[in-house]
């Protein structure tokens, strides 16, 4: 099973200020790789798939990179509704599995 | 406008059984892949089971810790996806969210969720 771990566990900021978030892969999982934000009391919604390709309504500021087993998620100017918990999902390697998720709060 | 929603969530007691069901509109729901993947209270997401199309063979794959006791199933007659579950354990409490497939691994569209308390 693919382990994945996400870093920081909680990211303070301040709104606009750019925010930067990892997944490291216990193995490569080439380029699929997803990323997902959860809000408290709302489901989950995809943000990002095949490590950089952004989902359908998803505002430009949300970018992804990475590949192997290295990933990064950045929002460049944070917006009030993008504080919440996100987490990285990779589909390389049965089973699925996620990250533990870091949580993006307003400082 | 894809909609999915869940169904028959509750407590039931350690050992127990429950059938949740996610009623699907918005899109052709023989042709997609389905998902369940749950949250346990304060923890992260997890991957539950799959079921395929029956055009891909229908075959469904579960996750280690409720393989054996999880089953999946779908009635494209009716549009709806199921979870039955048995031998329900206390770490099986969790919201359950019913998911579209994306790109053959990701989740692309997801329910409000069905929470299942598993208690005595």
């Amino acid at each position: 099973e693919i382990v994945l771990t996400q870093s920081p566990a909680t990211l303070s900021l301040s709104p606009g200020e750019r925010a930067t978030l990892s997944c490291r892969a216990s193995q490569s999982v080439s380029s699929y790789l997803a990323w997902y934000q959860k809000k408290p009391g709302q489901a989950p919604r995809l943000v990002i798939y095949d490590a950089s390709n952004r989902a359908t309504g998803i505002p430009a500021r949300f970018s992804g990179s990475g590949s192997g087993t290295d990933f990064t998620l950045t929002i460049s100017s944070p917006e009030p509704e993008d504080f919440a918990v996100y987490y990285c999902q990779q589909r390389s390697n049965w089973p699925l599995t996620f990250g533990g998720g870091t949580k993006v709060e307003i400082k | 406008e894809v909609q999915l929603v869940e169904s028959g969530g509750g407590l039931v007691k350690p050992g127990g059984s429950l059938r949740l069901s996610c009623a699907a509109s918005g899109f052709t729901f023989s042709n997609v892949w389905m998902n369940w993947v749950r949250q346990a209270p304060g923890k992260g997401l997890e991957w539950v089971g799959r079921i395929k199309t029956k055009i891909d063979g229908g075959t469904t794959d579960y996750a280690a810790p409720v393989k054996d006791r999880f089953t999946v199933s779908r009635d494209d007659s009716k549009n709806t996806f199921y979870l039955q579950m048995s031998s329900l354990k206390t770490e099986d409490t969790a919201v359950y969210y019913c998911t579209t497939d994306f790109h053959r691994g990701y989740f692309g569209s997801w329910g409000q969720g069905s929470l299942v308390t598993v208690s005595s």
